[in-house]
C-alpha cells in the first residue's frame, strides 16, 4: 500500500521569502501525486498534480512541485510567498483506480 | 457552475445517536468519495460510490454507511455515534472515464459529538 509523509508539520516564513514544503511517498508501483491547499473553514483545493511526463509541475497561485522518482519525493515550492498563502497544505498519492491517500498536512504561516 | 455542495455545514449530536450528511457532486461528475478529517490530521478515506454502489472502502467500521442516488448525490450515515467521530466530513466528486480525474472537494460538514 502507498503512504505519504509530510516532513514538516509547521513552516513559518516571512512574506516574499521562498518556501519549500517537503513530501515523501512510498509505493511499490507507479503512483500519481497531488498537492491540495485548505484555507480555514473550507474544503480542499487542488494546487497541482503529477500524472506523467515532465517532472516539474506548475500549479495555481505560483506554486510548483518536482517529482523525484529516485528519492520518492514531491516537494512543493514557491519563490515568493504572500500573506494570503497562509493555509494547510496536503500532499496526496494515488495508484490508478484506488483512493487518494493524504499526508498529515503542513501548516504554512506567512508573516510580514 | 456549482461545485460540490454539502449540508449541513455544522451539526451537533449526542453519543449513540445517528447522523446523515448530504453531498451534491459538481456538475458532470458521477463519482462521490467521502473523507473524515480529524482535527490536525489529513483526510482519511471512508468510501467511494459510483453507479449507486460502494466501489471502494477505507478502514472504517460498518457504523459508517452510504448511499448514492440516481442523480449522483450521496449520503453518509453514521450510527451509534462515538466521541471520536467528531470531525470534518468532506465529500469529493470526480468523473469516471477521465484518466485520474482530480477530486473536487466540498467545504465539509463539521460534526461534533458530545
Amino acid at each position: 500500500a502507498q503512504s505519504v509523509t509530510q516532513l514538516d508539520s509547521q513552516v513559518p516564513v516571512f512574506e516574499e521569502a521562498p518556501v519549500e514544503l517537503r513530501c515523501n511517498y512510498s509505493s511499490s508501483v507507479s503512483v500519481y501525486l497531488f498537492w491540495y491547499v485548505q484555507y480555514p473553514n473550507q474544503g480542499l483545493q487542488l494546487l497541482l498534480k503529477y500524472l506523467s511526463g515532465s517532472t516539474l509541475v506548475k500549479g495555481i497561485n505560483g506554486f510548483e512541485a518536482e517529482f523525484n522518482k529516485s528519492q520518492t519525493s514531491f516537494h512543493l515550492r514557491k519563490p515568493s510567498v504572500h500573506i494570503s498563502d497562509t493555509a494547510e497544505y496536503f500532499c496526496a498519492v494515488m495508484r490508478a483506480g484506488t483512493a487518494l491517500i493524504f499526508g498529515k498536512g503542513t501548516t504554512l504561516s506567512v508573516s510580514s | 457552475d456549482a461545485g460540490v455542495t454539502q449540508s449541513p455545514t455544522h451539526l451537533i449530536k449526542t453519543r449513540g445517536q445517528q447522523v446523515t450528511l448530504r453531498c451534491s457532486p459538481k456538475s458532470g461528475h458521477d463519482t462521490v468519495s467521502w473523507y473524515q478529517q480529524a482535527l490536525g490530521q489529513g483526510p482519511q478515506f471512508i468510501f467511494q460510490y459510483y453507479e449507486e454502489e460502494e466501489r471502494q472502502r477505507g478502514n472504517f467500521p460498518d457504523r459508517f454507511s452510504g448511499h448514492q442516488f440516481p442523480n449522483y448525490s450521496s449520503e453518509l450515515n453514521v450510527n451509534a455515534l462515538l466521541l471520536g467521530d467528531s470531525a470534518l466530513y468532506l465529500c469529493a466528486s470526480s468523473r469516471t472515464g477521465v484518466t485520474n480525474s482530480p477530486l473536487h472537494f466540498g467545504n465539509g460538514t463539521r460534526l461534533t459529538v458530545t
